[in-house]
């Protein structure tokens, strides 16, 4: 596509229960990145995907969270048991890399998730 | 570990005026990249313009330059003209350059700029 494409835009959850988002990076682009926004706060990286391997998934808070990414494309970040403190912006981003160095990242607009 | 600090939390600019936002970081990398990200309400980050470390000459993007200080590690912002169109929050961000580096950005918290007409 013409641009990173995050869905759903915005998703209202109840406490306890399983969210999935999704991206769709641009086209071509090996690399993937999930980021978090809380209010007030900066991004926090959560993981990295180059191709379909994480190979830095430090920035995952707890075992509640995990990623997936297949056929080089679209990512899903999984949140299992949705506390309120998962409250959050999350943002996806792509970029290229050529012999080891990476292009811009482009960022999608964002999954705004509640947790009630 | 990279940081990278904003401690404006909010600016105010008169339309047409101009404004600084200030960004300081650490590393102890030689080689890597410094920019600054654009967020409007609609949520999407967009790129304002990027410095590369080995650059000495500061980049420029139309209205906006940078004042990149390598030794004192700052990076700030320049917006000049302002318009009601720079209202928005601002994140000043840190990527190593080394080839097959991890190529995460580590953020600033931000700095939200509003624009008086």
């Amino acid at each position: 596509g013409a641009g990173v494409s995050q869905s759903p835009s915005n998703k209202v959850t109840e406490k306890g229960k399983d969210v999935e988002l999704r991206c769709d990076p641009i086209s071509g682009h090996t690399a993937l990145y999930w980021y978090r926004q809380s209010l007030g706060q900066g991004l926090e990286f959560l993981i990295y995907f180059q191709g379909n391997s994480a190979p830095d998934k430090s920035g995952l808070p707890s075992d509640r969270f995990s990623a997936e990414r297949t056929g080089g494309s679209v990512s899903t970040l999984t949140i299992q048991r949705t506390q309120q403190e998962d409250s959050a912006v999350y943002l996806c981003a792509s970029s290229s890399a050529r012999l080891g160095y990476h292009t811009e990242a482009f960022f999608g607009q964002g999954t705004r998730l509640t947790v009630v | 570990a990279q940081t990278v600090t904003q401690s404006q939390p909010e600016m105010s600019v008169q339309e047409a005026e101009t404004v600084t936002l200030s960004c300081t970081y650490d590393t102890s990398e030689s080689d890597y990249y410094l920019f600054w990200y654009k967020q409007p309400p609609s949520r999407q980050m967009i790129l304002v313009i990027r410095q590369e470390a080995y650059k000495q000459q500061n980049a420029t993007e139309n209205r906006f330059s940078v004042n990149f200080q390598k030794a004192a590690k700052s990076f700030s912002l320049k917006i000049s003209d302002s318009q009601l169109g720079d209202a928005a929050m601002y994140f000043c961000a840190y990527r190593s350059a080394r080839a097959g580096a991890n190529s995460k950005l580590t953020f600033g918290k931000g700095i939200t700029l509003s624009v008086r007409p």
